[in-house]
């Protein structure tokens, strides 16, 4: 079975702060996604990354997968309030159909 | 673009009642996978179709559960008789390559 690790679970911080937060696993995974999750609502897609040591940027979001291809980590420069939320880290096996969610990180940022 | 649709929103029942939740994917997609989210367990697969095929069930709790899809645009999550453990937000995603679209989700409560 694989597993996914997040790490912080939780992480409250200031507005204009920067943080990294990490998804690990023991596993290779074809793919790695990162989702958003506002209470109430589903989880929004924000980036998916498949080659390892693979860096993508979204705006002040910095994506980046393992040269392994068994963890990821996203970065936030310059965190704002609407970033608060859940974040989920999903590996994706070869078929690119099984998708397989770490716990979250649930992230805080405060005015 | 309508994104993935369920209904209903929310759900309160009574234990030994039947439940069925609804799922609309997104038009094109040829996978769905409907997924159940609580604060203990996080994110867990329940089922995933591809082009209306049941891939994978093995998630799915017991024999109380049971999900079909008829069509290419629409499925189906049942539970008979419901628990209260299966006090859930339910949700449904598609997709057509790697990362996954979710709907709302459903908030199912069983009494």
């Amino acid at each position: 079975t694989q597993l996914l690790e997040q790490s912080p679970q939780f992480l409250s911080i200031q507005e204009g702060e920067n943080l990294t937060v990490y998804c690990n696993s023991s596993s290779v995974f074809s793919s790695l996604q990162w989702y958003r999750q506002e209470p109430g609502e589903g989880p929004v897609l924000l980036v998916t990354v498949v080659t390892g040591g693979e860096v993508k940027k979204l705006k002040r979001l910095t994506f980046q997968f393992g040269d392994a291809r068994k963890d990821s980590s996203l970065h936030i420069t310059a965190a704002q309030p609407g970033d608060t939320g859940l974040y989920l880290c999903a590996g994706g096996d070869n078929y690119g159909q099984n998708f397989v969610f770490g716990p979250g990180t649930r992230l805080s940022v405060l005015p | 673009d309508a994104g993935v649709i369920q209904s209903p929103r929310h759900e309160v029942t009574e234990m030994g009642q039947e439940v069925t939740l609804r799922c609309k994917p997104i038009s094109g997609h040829n996978s769905l996978f409907w997924y159940r989210q609580t604060m203990m367990r996080g994110l867990e697969l329940l089922i995933y179709f591809n082009n209306n095929v049941p891939i994978d069930d093995s998630g799915m709790p017991e024999d109380r559960f049971s999900a079909k899809m008829p069509n290419a645009s629409f499925s189906t999550l049942k539970i008979q008789p419901s628990e209260p453990r299966d006090s859930a937000v339910y949700f449904c995603a598609s997709s057509i390559l790697r990362g996954l679209f979710f709907g709302e989700g459903s908030r199912l409560t069983v009494l």
